[in-house]
């Protein structure tokens, strides 16, 4: 397995279901990325991790709770979702302390919420 | 406030060459990142630029004038892969990706 791997590839999800995104990076990187992608839209920050520290959290709702047990995983709790929340999650990790601020992303996990 | 600007979609024809622009207004610059996205897949990187002129990287090249606030990508000689969304990032004076919609390339026959 190279690179980013993120499962599920898609989801569909009651309003009233908990489920979790997972993400795996396999490239030694120290930082990882959670991402929104919805259509027509600027990719939107979510969550930074670095060093397995959360450093990020741009005005993200409670009912996505990220965890980051180790530099290479990463998930993203979810629970009483909204439909708004239907899109393209991505996942990227990158090696900050190489100079180089290069993300590599995962393929996503389409999320519908019904 | 940070603003990334791109034409939401573009089309070209295979063989031909294509430039999609894109304007930035940020909070500090430390480099600009063209990405590309196929359809369902995930974003791959292009190009960094970080100094102002012209990165040439095979049939793509990417442009960047700091003092304008401007890039592009010139994609030359199209092929039917080539059809793909192109997002534009500015790295910002705290190191964080601001992001712009993306444009979507159609490449005809």
């Amino acid at each position: 397995e190279t690179g980013v791997t993120q499962t599920p590839r898609h989801l569909v999800m009651g309003m009233t279901n908990k489920k979790s995104l997972k993400c795996e990076q396999h490239l030694g990187h120290n930082a990882m990325y959670w991402y929104k992608q919805s259509a027509k839209k600027p990719l939107e920050l979510m969550f930074v991790y670095n060093f397995k520290e959360q450093t990020e959290n741009n005005s993200v709702p409670s009912r996505f709770s990220p965890e980051c047990p180790n530099s290479s995983h990463l998930f993203l709790h979810l629970h009483t979702l909204q439909p708004e929340d239907s899109a393209l999650y991505l996942c990227a990790s990158s090696q900050e302390t190489s100079g180089s601020y290069e993300q590599y992303f995962g393929p996503g996990t389409r999320l519908t919420v019904t | 406030g940070q603003n990334i600007d791109q034409p939401t979609e573009m089309t070209a024809t295979e063989g031909a060459i294509v430039q999609i622009n894109c304007t930035y207004q940020t909070s500090g610059f430390n480099g600009l990142f063209w990405y590309q996205q196929h359809a369902g897949e995930a974003p791959t990187f292009l190009s960094y630029n970080v100094l102002d002129g012209l990165e040439e990287k095979g049939r793509f090249s990417s442009f960047l004038s700091r003092s304008k606030g401007y890039s592009y990508l010139l994609l030359k000689e199209l092929q039917m892969k080539d059809s793909a969304s192109y997002l534009c990032a500015v790295l910002d004076s705290n190191y964080q990706l601001i992001w712009g919609a993306g444009t979507k390339l159609i490449i005809k026959p």
